[in-house]
């Protein structure tokens, strides 16, 4: 199974300060999805990235697919009080043909707290 | 409208109880999934619809009944729960099982006693 390890585990920045969190995989990333979770609630879409050296931004959230395809990392930029909250990169599973089953597996996730 | 909605935010039921969860998009969406997720734990997949048929299940105890009357509701039928059942659980959408970013609703949290 695809697994994930996100790093680190937690993170406490000051706002304003810059920071990234990282998301490696054992195996070949097909599509890597980034979502932000507030404690107790759903998950809220970033970003998606599906082809080496990929990246896109969103307001001041940045996130990369690195060339060879098995790693990814997430940067804020300026950070925010509203950026708090856990961080979860999650994998599309895929059959031998690389068609999606539709199946994501998560990793475990990077609590972000930003003081103000 | 990127919205997926789940009733009832939040239901206490005992281990001899009957209870439904509810999920609705009106994104056009043909996938469905069904999620479970512990306290400090990522969500973990239950079920997955596609095009209002049941395409995954991963080895969840009957005792979760899935159902999908259309293509825009997505129901979880609880019968029968132990209290190691108690989390929260998330229905997500997304436009098919072949590609396509996953959207989440605000989850139902479930406590079992």
């Amino acid at each position: 199974s695809q697994e994930l390890e996100q790093s680190p585990q937690s993170l406490i920045v000051q706002e304003g300060k810059n920071l990234t969190i990282n998301c490696t995989s054992s195996k070949t990333l097909y599509g890597l999805y980034w979502y932000k979770q507030k404690y107790g609630e759903g998950l809220i879409f970033l970003m998606m990235l599906q082809k080496g050296g990929e990246e896109k931004s969103h307001e001041k959230i940045t996130a990369k697919l690195d060339e060879k395809k098995q790693q990814s990392s997430l940067h804020i930029t300026a950070s925010q009080p509203s950026h708090a909250g856990i961080y979860l990169c999650g994998a599309a599973r895929v059959n031998a043909g690389g068609t999606s089953y539709g199946k994501l597996t998560f990793g475990q996730g990077t609590i972000l707290t930003v003081h103000p | 409208d990127t919205e997926v909605t789940q009733t009832p935010k939040h239901l206490v039921m005992g281990m001899t109880n009957k209870k439904s969860l509810k999920c609705e998009q009106h994104m056009g969406h043909r996938a469905m999934y069904w999620y479970k997720q512990k306290a400090k734990k990522p969500p973990e997949l239950m079920f997955v619809y596609s095009y209002e048929k049941l395409s995954i299940n991963e080895s969840v105890p009957s005792r979760f009944s899935p159902e999908c009357p259309n293509s825009s509701l997505l129901n979880l039928h609880l019968h029968a729960l132990q209290p190691e059942d108690s989390a929260l659980y998330l229905c997500a959408s997304s436009p098919t099982t072949l590609a396509g970013e996953q959207y989440f609703g605000p989850g139902t949290r479930l406590t079992v006693t």
